[in-house]
């Protein structure tokens, strides 16, 4: 069975931009949550969504969005980028939601805004 | 305030050693996480635990739901088990992640 699947792996981005990163999770799972881990914060809890609705979000700003497709893959989008920004994006699957079930993470999309 | 205690942060031992890594939360958990992750950004879940004990291999995790504290220990330490330990904690609608424990593990 593939794992989790997060493109892009490395991104630059200048403040002000936007970006999209994405994640396909293993099939048959149906729940996708999304993490920001830096160095000085650790691992954050950004949102989840479940049969493409979002179940569960973070103490993020509305710059942080994401959706889920029909077939799972989940994108998540951030607008106006700021330099703190920067960090590594993980995203996990798992069959069932709200971490009643193990999860099963990508190895990360690493942004850095500049 | 942090909702997920780890301690301790750093921590050394010789191959061998049996080592334990704590986590004390104080938050209504439906779930707790060990996950394990490797230089390079990598993690892996270990455990999910909602009572009792699990075990996998040289790895045991347990967890005390009265108290809010789980521990996670390791027999027979290995140098492949180098990694940062990360408990996590799930509310029903929220992820809280402790900080880390760093092990080193010398040959």
């Amino acid at each position: 069975k593939a794992g989790v699947t997060q493109t892009p792996r490395y991104l630059i981005k200048t403040r002000g931009q936007q970006v999209t990163l994405s994640c396909s999770p293993i099939s048959g799972h149906r729940s996708v949550s999304w993490y920001q881990q830096t160095p000085g914060q650790g691992l954050q809890f950004l949102f989840e969504y479940f049969s493409e609705t979002q179940r569960n979000k973070g103490n993020f700003p509305g710059r942080f969005s994401g959706r889920q497709f029909s077939n799972s893959r989940s994108e998540m989008n951030v607008s106006t980028l700021e330099l703190g920004d920067s960090a590594l994006y993980l995203c996990a699957s798992s069959p069932q939601p709200e971490g009643n079930s193990p999860l099963h993470f990508g190895n990360g999309t690493r942004l850095t805004v500049t | 305030k942090n909702e997920v205690e780890q301690s301790p942060q750093n921590l050394t031992a010789q191959e061998g050693e049996f080592i334990t890594i704590n986590c004390s939360y104080s938050v209504g958990i439906s779930a707790l996480h060990w996950l394990q992750q490797h230089p390079g950004g990598g993690i892996v879940s270990l455990f999910m635990l909602s009572s009792g004990k699990k075990k996998h291999g040289r790895l045991i995790a347990t967890i005390n739901i009265q108290e809010k504290h789980s521990s996670l220990h390791i027999t027979a330490s290995h140098p492949r088990d180098s990694a940062v330990y990360i408990c996590a904690v799930n509310t029903g609608n929220q992820f809280y992640f402790g900080t880390g424990t760093s092990l080193t593990v010398i040959p």
